[in-house]
């Protein structure tokens, strides 16, 4: 079966912009995760949608946000980009919500020049 | 909050040596995972442990979470090339994953 889709791959902003990242879950999975990952930080938790629920949000700004919509299908949006938002951002699928036993996308690597 | 140590940070070894990298924590994790990420790529689920003093074996590799489930290892005997990656451990607790900073190996030819 198909697994996680993230688009775009790679993209550049520069500050102040904002950036829509889109994620398909792999077929039956109801619960999607979005995770930051950089080289000084590692990965950080964003957070969990299930059946269009935000369940849980990491500790970032308001400047990111997200939802999921019928289909599974997320999206998760950055407003006024920052140098430091540079970040290969990561989605992960499951078939419950709150599990360790996640399928992670390719990632959209973000550049903020 | 939970946080999940890992060491060594980084790892270099020759191909066909043995070893063997950490993720301790000082909370009670109801499991752990591992997984694995190459370049460009994003992790990979490599095991799932769940019961103290559980050990899982997946081909050359092996798992073990500790008796007080505070903590896990990961063993590769004989590396390959190709075990080359990030590996990360992660911890379901309270609402959401958190993961370890990761242990970065290189296996040389």
């Amino acid at each position: 079966k198909a697994g996680v889709t993230q688009t775009p791959r790679y993209l550049i902003k520069t500050r102040g912009q904002q950036v829509t990242l889109s994620c398909s879950p792999i077929s039956g999975h109801r619960s999607v995760s979005w995770y930051q990952q950089t080289p000084g930080q590692g990965l950080q938790f964003l957070f969990e949608y299930f059946s269009e629920t935000q369940r849980n949000k990491g500790n970032f700004p308001g400047r990111f946000s997200g939802r999921q919509f019928s289909n599974s299908r997320s999206e998760m949006n950055v407003s006024t980009l920052e140098l430091g938002d540079s970040a290969l951002y990561l989605c992960a699928s499951s078939f419950l919500a709150n599990t360790g036993e996640l399928f992670f996308g390719e990632g959209s690597r973000l550049t903020v020049l | 909050t939970q946080l999940l140590e890992q060491s060594p940070q980084f790892l270099s070894i020759q191909e066909g040596e043995n070893l063997t990298v950490y993720c301790n924590s000082s909370s009670v994790f109801s499991s752990l995972q591992w997984y694995r990420q190459e370049p460009g790529e994003g992790p990979v689920l490599l095991v799932t442990v769940v019961t103290g003093g559980e050990v899982k074996k997946l081909k050359r590799l092996t798992f073990q979470f500790g008796d007080a489930r505070k903590d896990s290892s990961l063993h590769i005997t004989a590396a390959q090339t190709g075990d080359t990656g990030l590996y990360l451990c992660a911890g379901e607790g309270g609402n959401d994953m958190r993961f370890g900073a990761g242990t970065r190996l290189t296996v040389k030819p």
